[in-house]
């Protein structure tokens, strides 16, 4: 079974510009989760869809971020415009049950210049 | 505000030792996970111990809870280079609120 994947791997960017990235979750997995982990800090939660809607997006730090999932398979989050605050990994998670073991993907580092 | 807190912030023992790290948190919890991280990779689930259950098992792993202090430990017993990774505690507060994650201890393993 393929387990969670990200894409990219790694985003080097201009501040202003935008970038999407991309999560692909386990194969029926309903719930979808995205955090972030600033260096130095810890891992935060931003937000997590229960097939394409939106159950909770209180960790969304601003409407600059737009997180989509349209069909409720893989979800996008896009950033837009990039700030140099936003730099740090994006995970991915995603799981069977709700608030049970959630399975990640390697993240995509983000750069912003 | 954080909800975990992992102690120490970085260890260091030889292969063969046991690793003990340290969890606290704030608020009422429904349960609590501890997850790996290789470096460059993502983080790996490792034991999840329900707000009710005192202590779990999982191979070289020993997980315990106190709600009443609001700490949990993550032993690994007989460590091997391999354990070398950042070890994470999450909590799942009381209601539907999400996985709030602590800073990590970054254990090495030195053969």
């Amino acid at each position: 079974e393929a387990g969670v994947t990200q894409f990219p791997s790694h985003s080097v960017i201009e501040k202003g510009q935008t970038v999407t990235l991309r999560c692909d979750p386990i194969s029926g997995h309903d719930n979808l989760y995205w955090y972030r982990r600033v260096m130095g800090k810890e891992i935060k939660f931003l937000l997590h869809f229960v097939k394409e809607s939106k159950q909770d997006e209180s960790g969304m730090p601003n409407n600059r971020f737009l997180a989509e999932r349209t069909g409720g398979t893989y979800s996008t989050l896009k950033v837009q415009p990039a700030e140099l605050e936003d730099s740090g990994v994006y995970f991915c998670a995603s799981s069977q049950v709700w608030h049970n073991e959630q399975f990640f993907g390697p993240g995509t580092r983000l750069t912003v210049l | 505000s954080q909800q975990g807190e992992e102690d120490p912030q970085a260890l260091s023992i030889q292969e063969g030792e046991n690793a003990t790290m340290n969890c606290s948190y704030k608020t009422s919890i429904n349960n609590l996970q501890w997850y790996r991280q290789n470096s460059g990779r993502g983080l790996v689930h490792l034991i999840l111990i329900r707000s009710n259950e005192r202590e779990k098992h999982s191979g070289r792993l020993r997980v315990t809870l106190d709600t009443s202090k609001k700490s949990s430990s993550l032993l690994i017993t007989a460590s091997r280079a391999a354990d070398t990774a950042s070890y994470f505690c999450a909590t799942v507060p009381s209601g539907n609120t999400p996985l709030v994650f602590g800073k990590g201890t970054r254990l090495s393993v030195i053969a």
